[in-house]
């Protein structure tokens, strides 16, 4: 039974460039969130999503971020035009629609960092 | 601006010891908590979940939550050298159909062979 998959588990940027990192929650999760953790610091909601919903995005800076849960495929965290800043771990996690919902299980995560 | 609140350590306990981590949190209609656990360059991964007052017990590991206080605690018993890593608190922050947890700090636990 696969976790939460989450690609790449490294990426490295130049500032200005797009990053897109790519997460699947666990087989029968419907709920998806995503946060980032920067060096000395605990862990940052960013965003909650469901399949084609942004339900709680009160956590994403408002410019060059977005997120998606298509229908179908991964759920999609973007940053366009990168920053030094930006450079963190992302942790995606998921939960199921029902029993156990307030449960999340986290990806491995992604290790962005911005040249 | 609701917080979690947690000792960032570390923590130096012998093997063989207790380890106890505690936690804080400002939001009094939080209703979920829970214990994650952080290797160092892993993810976290959740330990304990506890909803109501008390105490709540898996194997070495005891979770107690005290609303009125608005704390929680983990306890470690017979701490072993693998349980040295960074001790996530978390908190549901509003309840209801939102799952958003709040997270802590984290505490650094080191268990000395």
């Amino acid at each position: 039974n696969a976790g939460v998959m989450q690609n790449p588990r490294h990426l490295v940027r130049r500032r200005g460039q797009e990053a897109r990192l790519r997460c699947s929650p666990m087989k029968g999760h419907s709920h998806v969130y995503w946060y980032r953790q920067l060096p000395e610091e605990g862990l940052k909601f960013m965003v909650y999503l469901q399949k084609e919903n942004i339900i709680d995005e009160s956590g994403m800076p408002k410019e060059r971020f977005s997120a998606e849960f298509p229908k179908e495929g991964p759920s999609i965290l973007r940053i366009q035009q990168v920053v030094r800043g930006d450079s963190a771990a992302y942790f995606c996690a998921s939960s199921p629609a029902g029993q156990g919902k307030e449960k999340l299980f986290f990806g491995s995560g992604t290790q962005l960092s911005v040249l | 601006q609701k917080e979690v609140e947690q000792n960032s350590g570390p923590l130096s306990v012998p093997e063989g010891a207790i380890a106890s981590l505690n936690c804080t949190y400002s939001d009094r209609v939080s209703q979920s908590f829970f214990w994650y656990r952080q290797y160092s360059g892993k993810s976290p991964e959740l330990i304990m979940s506890i909803y109501s007052n008390g105490d709540k017990e898996d194997g070495r590991f005891t979770a107690q939550l005290n609303k009125a206080s608005q704390y929680v605690s983990l306890l470690i018993r017979d701490s072993q050298p693998s349980d040295s890593a960074t001790y996530l608190c978390a908190v549901n922050a509003r309840g209801g159909s939102n799952y958003k947890l709040t997270f802590g700090k984290g505490t650094l636990l080191t268990v000395n062979p």
